[in-house]
């Protein structure tokens, strides 16, 4: 079965600096999706990426799938209190599923 | 626009007690809908979905059982919980066709004692 590894598992950061969230797989992955989730809360949906080599932006949050589509990064530039959380990587199983499997996630503190 | 809605948001309940979570969608029809557990340490773990009415998935042997009497309602169940069925669940929805978007909703937080 496919399996997803997120590193670093946690993460401290002054605000203002970048960092760099990885999610591998064992396979390749048919859709890759990234979430934020606050403690408590639900996860909500930053970014979806699908071909080999694929980045996507928003504000100043962006995410990569390698051109082996096996694993994908999302790059936090400038941090602020506002990006701490709990951050998801989720794949699709197998091309045209309906199900996704997700890491464990990484927890983000950004320090004022 | 689409919303997600679960209740209760929290739920304390004893051991041996029935359980019912309820998972209501809003702007859209025919979704797939999921059921997640979330606990500590073990990540986001896809208990149940469904692809249209009566027609559930179960990913997971356990205690639990789901049933989606309607379009846009997904239920969680349980007749006896077990201190185990602790967790944080999440209910979500895509559209249908694989490979969309899930959107969660709020989140159940359930102890059980």
């Amino acid at each position: 079965s496919q399996e997803l590894e997120q590193s670093p598992q946690s993460l401290i950061v002054q605000e203002g600096k970048n960092l760099t969230i990885n999610c591998t797989s064992s396979k390749t992955l048919y859709g890759l999706y990234w979430y934020k989730q606050k403690y408590g809360e639900g996860l909500i949906f930053l970014m979806m990426l699908q071909k080999g080599g694929e980045e996507k932006s928003h504000e100043k949050i962006t995410a990569k799938l390698d051109e082996k589509k096996q694993q994908s990064s999302l790059h936090i530039t400038a941090s602020q209190p506002s990006h701490a959380g709990i951050y998801l990587c989720g794949a699709a199983t197998q091309g045209g599923s309906e199900k996704l499997v997700f890491g464990k996630g990484t927890k983000l503190t950004v320090n004022p | 626009s689409q919303t997600i809605h679960q209740w209760p948001a929290t739920l304390v309940q004893p051991v041996g007690s029935p359980l019912s979570l309820e998972c209501t969608v809003e702007g859209t029809s025919n979704p797939n809908l999921y059921w997640y557990r979330q606990a500590a340490g073990r990540g986001l773990q896809l208990l149940f979905y469904s692809v249209g009415i009566g027609q559930i998935s179960s990913e997971v042997p356990q205690n639990l059982s789901a049933s989606r009497p309607q379009d846009r309602q997904f239920i969680l169940s349980s007749k006896k919980l077990l201190l185990s069925d602790s967790g944080f669940y999440l209910c979500a929805w895509s559209r249908q066709g694989g490979k969309d978007t899930q959107y969660f909703g709020p989140g159940t937080r359930l102890t059980v004692l």
